[in-house]
């Protein structure tokens, strides 16, 4: 069965630092999503991707996000200088358009020291 | 007020019973509801998702949606210790593949 992939499993980082979360969506799924989780806390939405260009970026996705689709395949979030607050498990999702079905896939967990 | 309010847990039912987890959300337009399941550390799983009032049953799962109530549960029949987990509630306002909005979760433990 298809699944979205996501590497690194597991991101250390030093604060100030730039880190690039890296997601393989589902092959001919076409909306991409990027959510964040805080330890023990909800799943927030952050970011949806569609043909190429952001659809809709909620108030934590601020200047020091950025997201790409740079190869058709991959779909990067890159957080240009980390904050300690960024300290979360990053899930990406997508959904093929044909389906409301969001699929996760496994998750970074990013510390920041 | 809360987006999606999901009823505080945790919640502990016996092996066997019936486990019933709630869901209120802010929006009436709300147009598309989930339930996932998410183990610890893990992502989260769909369980279920309902569009249109009424119940929805798959296997032991029911969800129920109310729109009028602006209320959305599910249902766990003959629960299993494999249940136990956190459940969340999410609302999407679009049916095109907008967000979701999640609630916080309950928390189910199954008591073998």
């Amino acid at each position: 069965e298809p699944e979205v992939t996501q590497t690194p499993s597991h991101q250390v980082t030093q604060m100030g630092q730039e880190v690039i979360l890296r997601c393989v969506p589902i092959s001919n799924h076409l909306y991409f999503y990027w959510y964040r989780q805080i330890l023990g806390q909800k799943v927030e939405f952050l970011v949806s991707f569609y043909n190429n260009e952001i659809s809709e970026k909620s108030e934590i996705f601020d200047d020091q996000f950025s997201v790409e689709r740079p190869d058709g395949s991959n779909f990067t979030l890159k957080i240009r200088s980390t904050k300690l607050e960024d300290s979360a498990m990053y899930f990406c999702a997508s959904i093929s358009g044909v389906s409301e079905t969001q699929y996760f896939g496994p998750g970074t967990r990013l510390l920041v020291l | 007020q809360k987006e999606v309010e999901q009823n505080s847990g945790p919640l502990s039912v016996p092996e066997g019973a019936i486990a019933s987890l709630n869901c209120t959300y802010s929006d009436r337009v709300s147009q598309s509801f989930f339930w996932y399941r998410q183990y610890s550390g893990k992502s989260p799983e769909l369980i279920m998702s309902i569009y249109s009032n009424g119940d929805k049953e798959d296997g032991r799962f029911t969800a129920q949606l109310n729109k009028a109530s602006q209320y959305v549960s599910l249902l766990i029949r003959d629960s299993q210790p494999s249940d136990s987990a956190t459940y969340l509630c999410a609302v999407n306002l679009d049916t095109n593949a907008g967000k979701s909005t999640f609630g916080d979760g309950t928390t189910l433990t199954v008591k073998p």
